[in-house]
């Protein structure tokens, strides 16, 4: 089972919308609802940020939202700050051998 | 609130084998899986296994030929992983964390840095 693609880097302005993506197979983002995405700042674990495609775990401000269209999902954060510079990973379950697979990360930068 | 305690960095030379505790409080702890991942420095997120922290059933990957064993000690709602036979390659920080909704990982443990070196 291979990770997910996404893209290695994402940038943006302060207030602008960015999107990361996240392409599967119809053997994990393409046949079940189970994504979810993770923030990452340097030397600290991740966080939880997307469960279930689209929703919010408690706390995760209503800026960051999810969504999904065949074997790509897609994480985009609204109205950006300095602090959501940092790395953003994917996660699906899949129905292979390996029944858990991440994405390869995404590096955000606030510019 | 739920907290993930792991046990403190190893430093291991190759060919040994590491067991690493992961201590789970605030939360009923036989009604949640728990996962296993880990991060090699400057790389992404690895899974390597889950476990019915209740009744001990197990899926792992197979990237790592039966050298991983997940286990769980319900008295003590602590979980364990063991990796064996290490190489140059297992040099990573291993994160105990639990399964959430939709089989999200909603907390995390601290990491645990295992060093393989000879």
């Amino acid at each position: 089972q291979s990770a997910l693609t996404q893209p290695a880097s994402v940038s943006g302005s302060p207030g602008q919308s960015i999107t990361i993506s996240c392409t599967g197979t119809s053997s994990d983002v393409g046949s079940f609802n189970l994504v979810s995405w993770y923030q990452q700042h340097p030397g600290k674990a991740p966080k939880l940020m997307i469960y279930g495609v689209n929703n919010r775990p408690s706390g995760v401000p209503n800026r960051f939202s999810g969504s999904k269209s065949g074997n790509t999902a897609s994480l985009t954060i609204s109205g950006l700050l300095a602090e959501d510079e940092a790395d953003y990973y994917c996660s699906s379950y899949t129905s292979s051998s390996t029944p858990y697979v991440f994405g390869t990360g995404t590096k955000v930068t606030v510019l | 609130q739920v907290q993930l305690v792991q046990s403190g960095a190893e430093v291991k030379k190759p060919g040994a084998s590491v067991k690493v505790s992961c201590k789970a409080s605030g939360y009923t702890f036989n009604i949640y899986g728990m996962h296993w991942v880990r991060q090699a420095p400057g790389q992404g997120l690895e899974w390597m296994g889950w476990i019915n922290a209740g009744d001990g059933n197990t899926r792992d990957s197979p990237k790592f030929k039966g050298r991983v064993t997940i286990t769980t000690d319900t008295s003590a709602t602590t979980i364990y992983m063991e990796l064996g036979s290490l190489t140059s390659e297992d040099t990573a920080v291993y994160y105990c964390t639990r399964s959430g909704d939709s089989w999200s990982v909603d907390n995390w443990g601290q990491g645990t840095l295992v060093t393989v070196s000879s």
